[in-house]
C-alpha cells in the first residue's frame, strides 16, 4: 500500500482558498487518490477522487501532477463549517484493494 | 434516503463483558467494513466483508469478531472488552468497483 504524508494541521480564514498537499512517493500504476473529510464525532465523508491531472466537483478540486507522487486538495472560499480533518488515501479501485487512512490534516478555519 | 445506520450511537460496557455493535445499510452495497478510531487518530480498518467473504486485517486482535447474516446487516462482537478498546467504531459500505466508502455515524464505546 502506498504510504501518504500530509501536514498535521493548517489554519485559514473564511473566504480564503485552502490547498492541502499529500505526498505519495510510491504510488502504483493502478492507484487512485481519494480524499475524505471528517467532522468530530462523525464518520468520514468522501470528497473527491482522481487518477491524474485535475478533477473538480461541487465542493473541491484535486490537482495531480504528471508524476503522481503528490496531490493537492483545493477548497475554494472556505467557511467555518469546513473546519475538519482531511484524509488522503491512495489505492487501486475496487473494494478488494484496501485503503489505509493516513494521519490526516486538521484544518481550522477562523472568522 | 439510502444510508448506513449504526446502533447504538453510544454504548457503555464493563471490562470483560461481551458487547455487540450493529450496522445496517440501505445502499445494497456488497462490501461492509468495520473501523476502530481512537481519539485524535485516523480510522483503523479491523476487517471487511466482500459479499459473504470475511477478510481480517493481520493486526486485528482475536477479541474482535464479526458477523454478516445478510447483505444489509453486519455486527461487531467484542468478546472481552478491555480499557484499550474504548473508541469510536465506524461501519462503512462500498460497491466493489469503487473506492468511495459510505460511513455510518459511528458507535462510541466506553469500557468501565
Amino acid at each position: 500500500l502506498a504510504k501518504t504524508t500530509q501536514p498535521i494541521s493548517m489554519d485559514s480564514y473564511e473566504g480564503q482558498e485552502v490547498n492541502i498537499t499529500c505526498s505519495h512517493n510510491n504510488i502504483a500504476t493502478n492507484d487512485y487518490i481519494t480524499w475524505y473529510q471528517q467532522f468530530p464525532s462523525q464518520g468520514p465523508r468522501f470528497i473527491i477522487q482522481g487518477y491524474k491531472t485535475k478533477v473538480t466537483n461541487e465542493v473541491a478540486s484535486l490537482f495531480i501532477p504528471a508524476d503522481r507522487k503528490s496531490s493537492t486538495l483545493s477548497l475554494p472560499r472556505v467557511s467555518l463549517s469546513d473546519t475538519a480533518v482531511y484524509y488522503c488515501l491512495v489505492g487501486a479501485l475496487g473494494a478488494g484493494n484496501m485503503l489505509t487512512f493516513g494521519g490526516g490534516t486538521r484544518l481550522m478555519v477562523k472568522p | 434516503d439510502a444510508m448506513v445506520i449504526q446502533n447504538p450511537r453510544y454504548q457503555v460496557t464493563q471490562f470483560g463483558k461481551p458487547v455487540t455493535l450493529s450496522c445496517s445499510q440501505t445502499l445494497n452495497h456488497n462490501v461492509m467494513y468495520w473501523y476502530q478510531q481512537k481519539s485524535s487518530q485516523a480510522p483503523k480498518l479491523l476487517f471487511h466483508y466482500y459479499d459473504k467473504d470475511f477478510n481480517n486485517e493481520a493486526d486485528t486482535p482475536d477479541n474482535f469478531q464479526s458477523r454478516r447474516p445478510n447483505t444489509s446487516f453486519c455486527f461487531l462482537d467484542i468478546r472481552s472488552p478491555g480499557l484499550g478498546d474504548a473508541a469510536m467504531y465506524l461501519c462503512a459500505t462500498s460497491n466493489d468497483w469503487s473506492n468511495e466508502q459510505f460511513f455510518g455515524p459511528g458507535t462510541r464505546l466506553t469500557v468501565l
